[in-house]
């Protein structure tokens, strides 16, 4: 199956500065790579996904880019907010999940 | 559209024990999925359905799991006897086809405690 490795596990901004988390696969066949975000005591919930015909997504503040030569994605996330704050999830597309980067936005 | 449904939400079982989750996907959803999130961890694939046949279940410990999805609906999932290791939230979540690349909905989880 897919192996997918995700970093950093933790990562700490101040309000209104820049996040990235970056994740690698190992299976080339994989085409859809989704992001989720999960709140203490919640589901994961799915806030960005890309599929492989395209290089780069944005919703908002929000968007995620694809190396698929170099297998790697990652989740930008531009004027955070302490909203912000949650552990976010990388996947691919056998649908296993990254370990997760805690992300801290500071006020 | 109503979404993934999960039950119970908590359980609290000792070890040894037997103990099932029910999953109720959302209607016409093709495939769904069991993960397993020990705390502080990512959620790890259990097994995936496509309607009433099982496409991947590499990583259930079948020694102790069992899952079934009759009539390609509703599932569960079953751990017997459970050890203290299987303390975690056993999510179940559906996608509308199979292929990988349709978006997940996730229930709300089962918190299952093995003392």
């Amino acid at each position: 199956g897919e192996n997918v490795e995700q970093h950093p596990s933790t990562l700490s901004v101040q309000e209104g500065d820049s996040a990235v988390i970056k994740c690698t696969y190992s299976d080339s066949a994989s085409n859809y790579f989704p992001w989720y975000k999960q709140e203490l005591g919640k589901r994961p919930q799915l806030i960005i996904d890309i599929r492989s015909n395209v290089g780069e997504k944005k919703d908002q503040r929000i968007a995620v880019t694809l190396n698929k030569t170099a297998k790697h994605f990652s989740l930008h996330i531009t004027e955070t907010q302490p909203e912000d704050s949650a552990v976010y999830f990388c996947a691919a597309s056998d649908m296993r999940f990254g370990a997760g980067t805690r992300l801290t936005v500071k006020p | 559209e109503a979404g993934v449904a999960q039950s119970p939400r908590y359980k609290i079982i000792e070890k040894r024990q037997s103990v099932a989750f029910w999953c109720n996907p959302i209607s016409g959803h093709a495939t769904l999925y069991w993960y397993q999130q020990i705390l502080g961890q990512g959620p790890k694939l259990l097994i995936q359905f496509q309607n009433n046949g099982v496409v991947d279940d590499s990583q259930l410990p079948k020694d102790r799991f069992s899952a079934e999805r009759l009539k390609g609906v509703d599932s569960t999932l079953k751990i017997q006897p459970a050890k203290l290791e299987d303390s975690a939230v056993y999510l179940c979540a559906s996608s509308l086809t199979y292929g990988g690349t349709d978006t997940q909905y996730f229930g709300p989880g089962t918190r299952l405690t093995v003392l």
